[in-house]
């Protein structure tokens, strides 16, 4: 079944600089890579997503690249802003098309 | 998401007490979710629904049970037999169309507590 990895588990980046974070998935025929973002008790919300058909999404100062010979993709995050703040969720589909969720990324911004 | 509801937002459980968590959406999707969140972790599924009156168990559904009478609706019901309960609960639904992995869209939580 699919296995997804989520690195690094805590992150803490300088406001203003980048942030990257990265998941690596098992299931080879795996089409469709989730990021959501969860604030502290509330719902994850998805803030980007990438389909096998593509190498690369943006969307302003979030970016999502997936690599599938090596089977990973990565959240980049430009110009962090205190408002980046939160725990970031990587998911990919198993064989049945539910999702399977990384561990998470708690992203700190320090002022 | 204000299309998917759930309540309570906070429940208390006593030993031995089954305990319904609510899940209602109106954006017409055709399959929910349930998840089960504990603290510095990953969501893991308990069950799934991709149609009215059918569905399937997650990793985690022992100690679990859910029932889906109505597109609308998908509750989901803490038995006894679940000895830890304490987590966050997350509701989530999509519009169903499985070969094209929909985004889901997530309630605000429940958040369950053993008294």
């Amino acid at each position: 079944g699919e296995n997804v990895e989520q690195h690094p588990s805590t992150l803490s980046v300088q406001e203003g600089d980048s942030a990257v974070i990265k998941c690596t998935y098992s299931d080879s025929a795996s089409n469709y890579f989730p990021w959501y973002k969860q604030e502290l008790g509330k719902r994850p919300q998805l803030i980007i997503d990438i389909r096998s058909n593509v190498g690369e999404k943006k969307d302003q100062r979030i970016a999502v690249t997936l690599n599938k010979t090596a089977k990973h993709f990565s959240l980049h995050i430009t110009e962090t802003q205190p408002e980046d703040s939160a725990v970031y969720f990587c998911a990919a589909p198993d064989s049945n098309y539910q999702l399977i969720w990384g561990a998470g990324t708690k992203l700190i911004i320090k002022p | 998401d204000g299309g998917i509801t759930q309540s309570p937002k906070y429940l208390f459980r006593k030993e031995g007490q089954n305990v319904t968590l609510s899940c209602e959406q109106n954006l017409n999707h055709d399959a929910m979710y349930w998840y089960r969140q504990d603290p510095g972790q990953g969501l893991r599924l308990i069950y799934y629904s991709q149609i009215v009156n059918d569905f399937q168990k997650g990793d985690i559904a022992e100690g679990y049970s859910v029932s889906r009478e109505k597109k609308e609706s998908f509750p989901l019901t803490v038995t006894s037999a679940q000895k830890n309960p304490t987590a966050f609960y997350l509701c989530a639904s999509t519009m169903g169309d499985r070969g094209l992995n929909q985004p889901q869209h997530f309630g605000d939580g429940t958040r369950l507590s053993i008294l």
